[in-house]
This record gives structure tokens, sequence and C-alpha cells, in this order.
């Protein structure tokens, strides 16, 4: 499967606990992003990787939230202190980058804090 | 008022109907997007447009720059088009974030 892959794809923690998500783009494309989607809502834009550089944070990217792409490659969101209002669909995309190009979406990891 | 409007909201139809679902933004765009998405979350690319119109299947889009509104048509639906379709559009100057609408649900019944 050459496509975008999240892990895991659902996640039901307590709140007030640390989660971790991982997104792997597809190889060759060099922009990545992550949207949270909320119940009968679009999605809406966090955060944005041109290779290993942060280069965009939306404000809904709270100080519990943080991002990282080491190697140009996979990317991680972490969100510390998790609250009940974190629950939603965290959704990540790649793009090639070059120009106006198609984006590719993954499958989402569907996060519950209870 | 959301920078992307989508309308309608819900959509239910007979299988075989001809469906249209629309899109108006207030933003300059460079493309403009439509997606599907099915139950569970993943999110799947069905047309990237800046001008004009394009077919694939029986899905059509046109799109209108100097009237800032985007229509996704769907001829002879069918039931397994029942999903929520979502239109997205990146800002002019924008790094290629997309700016969403809230998406349109649509149900087509056998």
């Amino acid at each position: 499967d050459t496509g975008v892959s999240q892990d895991p794809r659902h996640k039901i923690t307590k709140r007030g606990q640390n989660v971790t998500f991982r997104c792997d783009p597809i190889s060759e494309h060099n922009r990545l992003y992550w949207y949270r989607q909320t119940l009968g809502q679009g999605p809406e834009f966090l955060t944005y990787f041109q290779n290993e550089a942060q280069l965009e944070k939306s404000r809904l990217l709270s100080d519990r939230f943080s991002a990282e792409r080491p190697k140009g490659s996979f990317s991680t969101l972490e969100i510390q202190r998790t609250e009940q209002g974190d629950s939603a669909m965290y959704l990540c995309a790649s793009s090639l980058g070059r120009g106006n190009t198609e984006a590719f979406f993954g499958q989402g990891t569907r996060l519950t804090v209870v | 008022k959301n920078e992307v409007e989508q309308s309608p909201q819900n959509l239910t139809a007979q299988e075989g109907e001809f469906i249209t679902i629309n899109c108006s933004y207030s933003v300059g765009i460079s493309a403009l997007h439509w997606l599907q998405q099915h139950p569970g979350g993943g999110i799947v690319s069905l047309f990237m447009l800046s001008s004009g119109k394009k077919k694939h299947g029986r899905l059509i889009a046109t799109i209108n720059i100097q009237e800032k509104h985007s229509s996704l048509h769907i001829t002879a639906s069918h039931p397994r088009d029942s999903a929520v379709y979502i239109c997205a559009v990146r800002s002019i100057g924008s790094q290629g974030n997309l700016i969403f609408g809230k998406g349109t649900k649509l149900s087509v019944k056998p």
C-alpha cells in the first residue's frame, strides 16, 4: 500500500493522559499536513511541514500539542494532558508540494477522551 | 461566516437521480478540491480544479472563479455514492493547507 497511513486508527484514553499519533506520508511527498475534524464539521488545519521543517501552526494548536517530522518522512502528533474537547478525528495528508498539487489523505485516527 | 459554505447540508435521493451539491467561497483561491468521506473517516480526493469543468465517470465538477462557486454533480446516483462530500479550497498565498466546508451528507436510497 503506497497511500498515506495513520496509526492507530482508534485511540481511547483517559483525561489527563498523553497520546501520540503517527502518520506515514506517500514516500516522495515533501509536504505533510495535520487536520482535526470534530463531529459534523469539516476538517480544520492544525500544522504543516515542508520536509522536516514545521512551517505553519494554527492557533488551534495549543501548547499541549506538538508535532514533529524528524527526518522529513513520517510525522508524529502528540497531545499532552488530554482533555475531553480533544476528542476528534485527526487526519494527515501529504502532497508533492510543487505548485498546485493534489493532497492525499490518510484514514485518520479517531481519538476519544473519557 | 465560514469562508467555505456548502449546500445542502443533508441530501436524500432515490437511486438513479441526478444530484447537485454546491460550494461557495469568499477568499481568492488557487485551487478547489472536492473530497469524499465515508463512515470511518478516510477522505478520498475526487477532483482538484482551478477553472472550467472536470469529469470522471458519473461525477462532474464545475467551477466559476468570477462567481466564487463550484458544483459537484452525480449522474445516475447509486447507494454506493452515499457519503459525505466536502468542498475545500486552497487560498492564494497559502502554504497548501486547505480550508474546508462542513460537508454535505448524501444518502442514496435503493
